[in-house]
C-alpha cells in the first residue's frame, strides 16, 4: 500500500462545476500538506499549502486537511477549461523536506 | 523574480552511459531537492541538499548522486544508465529549514535512455 493514495482519474467535468479532489495517507506524522498543479510537459506549480489541520481558501481554490481521518481535499469552484491539468497532493513531515506525492489526478474541464 | 531553471531540458542517452543534470534555484533559496517522475511510479524523492550538504536521501541506488555548490546551484549524476532511468527529473528549491513546506519546481529535464 502506498503512503499517499490518490485516484488518478481522469475526472471530466463541465465548465463552471465544483471539482473535488482528494488524497488519503497512512503516516500520521505528516504535518505539511500541499496541492500542486502540473500542466503537460511542465514542472508542478504550488497551488495551496496548509500546515496541520484546517481549511485554507485562495480565490477559487479551497484546501481542507482532516488529520483525524488522514484525508485532504482540494475544491475548485467555477472550474474553467484552463484548470485542465494533473493535480498532485503532496505532504511532508514537520521540518522535513522530503515530499511524498500522490499519483496525481487528471482533471479535464469541458467548455 | 526568475524561477527554478534546469538544463538541459531534453536529453537522450544510451544504456551504460552516465549523465549530469543541472539546477539553478530561485535567488535566495538555499535548499534544492531532486525528484524523479515516471508514469508508473509518479513523483519520487531522490535527495535534498542544503549548504552543500546532503540532508535527505530517497530509496534510489547509489548510481544516483548529487552535489550542491556554494552558490546553491545543484547537479545530479546518474551513472551506468538503465532503460528504467528514463523519466522527467525535477528540481525544486526552497528557502531552507523551517520553511521547507513550500517548494518551487523547475520545468524538469526529460531523460530518455535507449
Amino acid at each position: 500500500q502506498k503512503e499517499v493514495e490518490q485516484d488518478p482519474g481522469p475526472l471530466s467535468v463541465p465548465e463552471g462545476a465544483i471539482v473535488s479532489l482528494n488524497c488519503t495517507y497512512s503516516n500520521s506524522a505528516f504535518q505539511y500538506f500541499m496541492w500542486y498543479r502540473q500542466y503537460s510537459r511542465k514542472g508542478p506549480e504550488l497551488l495551496m499549502y496548509t500546515y496541520s489541520s484546517g481549511n485554507k481558501e485562495d480565490g477559487r481554490f479551497t484546501a481542507q486537511v482532516d488529520k483525524s481521518s488522514k484525508y485532504i481535499s482540494l475544491f475548485i469552484r467555477d472550474s474553467q477549461p484552463s484548470d485542465s491539468a494533473t493535480y498532485l497532493c503532496a505532504m511532508s513531515l514537520i521540518y522535513g523536506n522530503k515530499l511524498v506525492f500522490g499519483a496525481g489526478t487528471i482533471l479535464r474541464v469541458k467548455s | 523574480k526568475a524561477g527554478v531553471t534546469q538544463t538541459p531540458r531534453y536529453l537522450i542517452k544510451t544504456r551504460g552511459q552516465q549523465v549530469t543534470l543541472s539546477c539553478s534555484p530561485i535567488s535566495g533559496h538555499r535548499s534544492v531537492s531532486w525528484y524523479q517522475q515516471t508514469p508508473g511510479q509518479g513523483l519520487q524523492f531522490l535527495f535534498e541538499y542544503f549548504s552543500e550538504t546532503q540532508r535527505n536521501k530517497g530509496n534510489f541506488p547509489g548510481r544516483f548522486s548529487g552535489r550542491q555548490f556554494s552558490n546553491s546551484r545543484s547537479e545530479m549524476n546518474v551513472s551506468t544508465l538503465e532503460l528504467g532511468d528514463s523519466a522527467l527529473y525535477l528540481c525544486a528549491s526552497s528557502l531552507g529549514p523551517k520553511t521547507e513546506g513550500e517548494q518551487y519546481f523547475g520545468p524538469g529535464t526529460r531523460l530518455t535512455v535507449t
